[in-house]
């Protein structure tokens, strides 16, 4: 299995503009999470789906973070518009209900730099 | 609701030494308790989980005891590598049932040659 799929891997974009992260959970999967990572404040959990509908957005930071999972193999985070602020790594997380170990399976991030 | 709180960092060690990271818990119910591990430029990944009070859970030569009494899941290892150099998370399970966990802030651990 290729794990969890995030792109890009690195974005560099300026304030004001429009960003779309994206994600590929593993096969299978019916959890799939989104979490932003900084120095200041940690891991922080934005939005969580089960079976592709949005179970907990509370951690979404305000009304320019959306989120979507169109199908159960594809999710996009997006931010508009960007501001410098928002610099972080996102990372994509999946993991399965039925296997009940609650373990979540981590993709590589995305490097999020907004100037 | 639940939460997690975990020894600040950052760790320095030399090889070979002995390492302990506390991680203390609040909870209601019964929580899975579980040790992530993150490698430079990487995500995390499971190191170790323990499900129920008294459980151990070990993998890699880190272990780390579910202590219901202190509500405790300290990490340890006997001898450090080099390659050991990482930020260790302790994590707990929401609430019953739920597939969302709650981490800690993360410990930076660096391990000198």
């Amino acid at each position: 299995d290729a794990g969890v799929i995030q792109s890009p891997r690195h974005e560099v974009t300026e304030m004001g503009q429009e960003v779309t992260l994206r994600c590929k959970p593993i096969s299978g999967h019916d959890y799939l999470f989104w979490y932003r990572q900084t120095m200041m404040r940690g891991l922080e959990l934005l939005i969580y789906f089960n079976n592709n509908v949005p179970i907990d957005d509370s951690g979404m930071p305000e009304d320019r973070f959306s989120a979507k999972m169109p199908n159960a193999s594809f999710s996009t985070l997006k931010i508009q518009p960007s501001e410098p602020r928002d610099s972080a790594v996102y990372f994509c997380a999946s993991s399965s209900g039925t296997s009940r170990l609650n373990e979540q399976f981590f993709g590589p991030g995305t490097r999020l730099t907004v100037l | 609701g639940n939460s997690v709180t975990q020894m600040e960092g950052p760790v320095t060690l030399s090889e070979e030494a002995f390492l302990t990271i506390n991680c203390t818990y609040t909870a209601t119910g019964y929580p899975s308790l579980f040790w992530y591990v993150q490698y430079p430029g990487e995500g995390l990944q499971l190191l170790l989980k323990a499900t129920k009070a008294d459980d151990k859970g070990s993998n890699k030569g880190f272990e780390a005891t579910y202590r219901k009494e202190t509500t405790s899941f300290h990490l340890e290892k006997g001898s450090v590598q080099v390659s050991d150099s990482a930020v260790y998370f302790c994590a707990l399970t929401s609430q019953g049932g739920s597939e969302k966990l709650v981490f800690g802030k993360g410990t930076k651990l660096t391990v000198n040659p």
